[in-house]
């Protein structure tokens, strides 16, 4: 079955500064690649996804980018604020429409 | 928030007895999923529907079952409950527009 690595498990910058949280997956058939923001005590919340047919996806502040070939995908925030800090989990999927196999986790602590 | 509710918000029950968790959705949503959240383990499928009275298991299927009767209604039965099985559990649905995930408010079980 799917597997999905994510890291790092924890990430601090500077408000202002740029954040990279990297995830690789195993299965090759999926397609799918969601990422979720969860502050404390809240449900996770889908910020951005992308799908295997494209390579890059921005909204605002926040990119994604998907290297099928090498399996792995990447979330990108700009110029962060400390609202930013939160957990960030990744996924992968064959479809919106199947179960998600998601990442460990990343905690992000923006400082100001 | 997708029309999502989970009842109860939070439960102390005892090892032994049995427990039913229900997730309930407004909007016919077809697909629904249950996960259970970990420290150190992100977010796991336990089961899914796809449909009234279709379902499947996922990764920790072992100790719970589901039904879905109804397409609003997709319940969580553990059926004799285990400090194991203390944990936060989401209930989630997947769009019929978009093929997104989104999560319901979450259900914190505490087994003692």
């Amino acid at each position: 079955g799917e597997n999905v690595e994510q890291h790092p498990s924890t990430l601090s910058v500077q408000e202002g500064d740029s954040a990279v949280i990297k995830c690789t997956y195993s299965d090759s058939a999926s397609n799918y690649f969601p990422w979720y923001k969860q502050e404390l005590g809240k449900r996770p919340q889908l910020i951005i996804d992308i799908r295997s047919n494209v390579g890059e996806k921005k909204d605002q502040r926040i990119a994604v980018t998907l290297n099928k070939t090498a399996k792995h995908f990447s979330l990108h925030i700009t110029e962060t604020q400390p609202e930013d800090s939160a957990v960030y989990f990744c996924a992968a999927g064959y479809s919106g429409n199947t179960p998600l196999v998601f990442g460990k986790g990343t905690r992000l602590s923006v400082i100001a | 928030d997708a029309g999502i509710t989970q009842s109860p918000r939070h439960k102390v029950t005892e090892t032994g007895t049995p427990v039913t968790l229900r997730c309930h959705q407004t909007e016919n949503h077809r697909y629904m999923y249950w996960y259970r959240q970990d420290p150190g383990h992100g977010l796991r499928l336990i089961h899914y529907s796809y449909g009234v009275k279709d379902t499947d298991k996922g990764e920790v299927s072992d100790g719970y079952s589901v039904s879905r009767s109804k397409t609003e209604d997709f319940l969580l039965t553990l059926e004799s409950a285990t400090s194991s099985q203390t944990s936060v559990y989401f209930c989630a649905i997947t769009t019929s527009l978009g093929n997104e995930q989104f999560f319901g408010p979450g259900t914190r079980l505490t087994v003692l």
